[in-house]
């Protein structure tokens, strides 16, 4: 099928790092998106990744591995304003987007 | 980089009528979707806005019930039609620029839509 699976909900500590992960299908593959959704709010763009790799962006890096289908998203220095959802969605060849669940996070003090 | 609008932002509307949403990018881009989020739900998205062309509706969303038009290549409608307070949902408008690598996904702002 064409399953994006990432954990439903995740909790950490302010100032710690907190790793969302992110299985999806490989055929078709044609990149993977990271989103951040406040509720309430529509999705913010973190990241697009199509090659293997680690890419960073601030306080934010995004780990893909296309053989095994999949991704991480690593956030650092946490803040309390980054409990949110966390949505990871894969680009198929057909430009359709195919999304998971989000992970929510909440940010404890 | 693309900015859309979305008009209404919000609105409230009763059972059987129906809302007309219109997106605005500011550039042209590559394709355009409609997408929805109901509350406590994922994404979900409706279908893909073909310029000059019918609409490529996801499996569960029909031509009937979600009209889609996309004049040009920077504008497009979605009507909600004979609304019901199940269609109480977040509606958004996506356009993706580019393509392949340098591909990007914007959204719009949303357009939170209330059936009493």
């Amino acid at each position: 099928g064409q399953n994006i699976d990432q954990p439903t909900e995740m909790t950490a500590t302010e100032g710690a790092i907190v790793q969302i992960n992110c299985t999806y299908q490989t055929s078709g593959f044609n990149g993977l998106f990271w989103y951040q959704q406040h509720a309430g709010e529509a999705p913010t763009f973190l990241s697009y990744n199509v090659l293997d790799g680690l890419e960073e962006k601030g306080r934010f890096s995004s780990f893909l591995s296309r053989s095994k289908g999949y991704s991480y998203l690593l956030l650092k220095e946490l803040q309390m304003k980054d409990s949110a959802s966390y949505l990871c969605a894969r680009l198929d060849s057909n430009y359709q987007l195919i999304w998971g669940a989000g992970t929510k996070l909440i940010i404890k003090p | 980089s693309a900015v859309i609008s979305q008009k209404p932002s919000r609105d409230i509307c009763q059972r059987g009528t129906s809302l007309t949403i219109q997106c605005q990018v500011d550039s042209q881009v590559t394709m355009m979707f409609w997408y929805r989020q109901q509350p406590g739900q994922s994404l979900t998205l409706i279908a893909t806005a073909n310029q000059g062309s019918e609409a490529t509706y996801e499996s569960g969303f029909v031509i009937d019930k979600f009209p889609i038009s996309r004049p040009n290549l920077t504008f497009s409608t979605l009507t909600v039609s004979n609304m019901s307070p199940e269609d109480s949902s977040i509606y958004l408008c996506s356009v993706l620029t580019g393509t392949g690598i340098g591909s990007e996904q914007f959204f719009g702002p949303g357009t939170r839509l209330t059936v009493l």
